[in-house]
């Protein structure tokens, strides 16, 4: 399996609103409710933001929300703030142990708040 | 709290071995899956592979750059799981990530990650 694919930069500004997105293919993406989201701080432990395409763990803020649409999924960030400046990767199931990896990411998309 | 604690990163030769243990506390140990992620200097996040709890037969799956050099184990009455590195070359450089993952068979989001140790392979 290829990583999944991440723009490799995006920006916005405090207050406003940003989209990432993670293409992949109907045998992990498309084919699976598990997609995942981590942010990333420079020197940090990635931190679990969005799982199952949409849950949220307890403690993340509601202005992180994640979709899907056929084989692309999507984390959205409302009302940006400095410290959401981060890394995001995506990450997905991808079922087939037989045949390559069980668990794909992305390859990361680094937020800057302007 | 639940807290994972990676060790026994450092540096090693080409072709040598290294075992990593991750001593996990604040949580049932035993109900969880358990998976390795690594991430090398600069680069994304790359999956290792997962030990399933012993409700889905403790099994475990590889990614295909480790399959046959990798084995993780698990030991439950100690609540640690351990990374086993045979035939280290110079692309397994990386800081190495343990993660509690979903206690399914899959074992598809990772909740809590340790803090990372570092594997550099060089001679």
């Amino acid at each position: 399996q290829s990583a999944l694919t991440q723009p490799r930069s995006v920006s916005g500004s405090p207050g406003q609103s940003v989209t990432i997105s993670c293409t992949g293919t109907s045998s992990d993406v498309g084919g699976y409710n598990y997609v995942s989201w981590y942010q990333q701080h420079p020197g940090k432990a990635p931190k679990l933001m969005i799982y199952d395409v949409s849950k949220r763990p307890s403690g993340v803020p509601d202005r992180f929300s994640g979709s899907k649409s056929g084989n692309t999924a999507s984390l959205t960030i409302s009302g940006l703030q400095a410290e959401d400046e981060a890394d995001y990767y995506c990450c997905s199931y991808a079922g087939s142990y037989t045949v390559g990896p069980s668990v794909v990411f992305g390859g990361g998309t680094k937020l800057t708040v302007l | 709290e639940v807290q994972l604690v990676e060790s026994g990163g450092g540096l090693v030769q080409p072709g040598r071995s290294l075992r990593l243990s991750c001593t996990a506390s604040g949580f049932t140990f035993g109900d969880y899956a358990m998976s390795w992620v690594r991430q090398a200097p600069g680069k994304g996040l790359e999956w290792v592979g997962f030990i399933r709890s012993k409700a889905y037969g403790g099994t475990t799956e590889y990614a295909a750059s480790v399959k046959g050099r990798f084995t993780i184990s698990r030991d439950d009455s100690k609540s640690i799981a351990y990374l086993q590195m045979n035939s280290l070359k110079t692309e397994d450089t990386a800081v190495y990530y343990c993660t509690r993952a979903s206690p399914t068979y899959s074992g598809s989001y990772y909740d809590y990650w340790g803090q990372g140790t570092l594997v550099t392979v060089s001679s």
